[in-house]
């Protein structure tokens, strides 16, 4: 039972570089969401995916887009990585319909040199 | 904006004594709150979940309360244990928001 798994685990990026952290959950979930978690900061929402073809901004969208490529799969996108982007990235998901309980990965550790 | 905030950054508390980890939120419409723990280097994990329309849920060793008047929720473990040691955050939600709004979690170290 994979739950919510991410991909990749660790990546060094330049600034300026892009890449997309990959997302995928096998538990037949509507809605998926992305975080990042900066020492201090707690948890701050990024995107999220209420349901198959709808995403919306968090807290913090700048820099980052998202795709919901279908159910299973929310990968979010950094087109031109920048220092500020070192981080911490959780994926998580949850039923929609009934407010409940977020599954989360394992998480993707990002550095921006 | 909204936010969900921790009283403390850091708990310590002997082993076998109680624990209790405070959360103050903002938004009057959230409904929904849960309790994570989050080891070193994972996910964070679910500890235990309260609607706006309990007061008090309990689970194995946990305790949540929740006070509507005040905005303020807390998480008490009983006879905590080594195996407590995590950071441990608090979440908001309001029902048709899809939102999830944590705080910036509260260390606890058990001492030996």
């Amino acid at each position: 039972n994979a739950g919510v798994t991410q991909t990749p685990k660790f990546q060094v990026l330049k600034t300026g570089q892009s890449m997309t952290l990959q997302c995928a959950q096998d538990m037949n979930h509507n809605s998926m969401y992305w975080y990042r978690q900066d020492p201090g900061m707690g948890l701050r929402l990024i995107y999220y995916s209420a349901s198959e073809g709808t995403t919306d901004k968090g807290e913090v969208p700048n820099g980052y887009n998202v795709s919901r490529l279908n159910k299973r799969e929310f990968s979010l996108r950094l087109e031109s990585a920048a220092p500020s982007q070192t981080s911490v990235y959780f994926c998580a998901s949850t039923v929609t319909g009934v407010t409940g309980e977020l599954f989360f990965g394992e998480g993707s550790r990002l550095t921006v040199l | 904006g909204e936010s969900v905030g921790l009283h403390l950054p850091t708990l310590s508390v002997q082993e076998g004594d109680n624990s209790i980890i405070n959360c103050a939120y903002s938004n009057s419409a959230s409904d929904y709150f849960i309790w994570y723990k989050q080891e070193s280097g994972k996910g964070p994990q679910f500890i235990i979940d309260i609607r706006s329309n309990m007061d008090k849920r309990q689970g194995q060793r946990v305790t949540v309360l929740l006070n509507k008047t005040v905005k303020h929720l807390s998480l008490q473990i009983a006879a905590t244990q080594p195996g407590d040691s995590a950071v441990y955050f608090c979440a908001g939600s309001t029902s048709g928001t899809y939102k999830y709004i944590f705080g910036t979690g509260t260390r606890l170290k058990v001492l030996a």
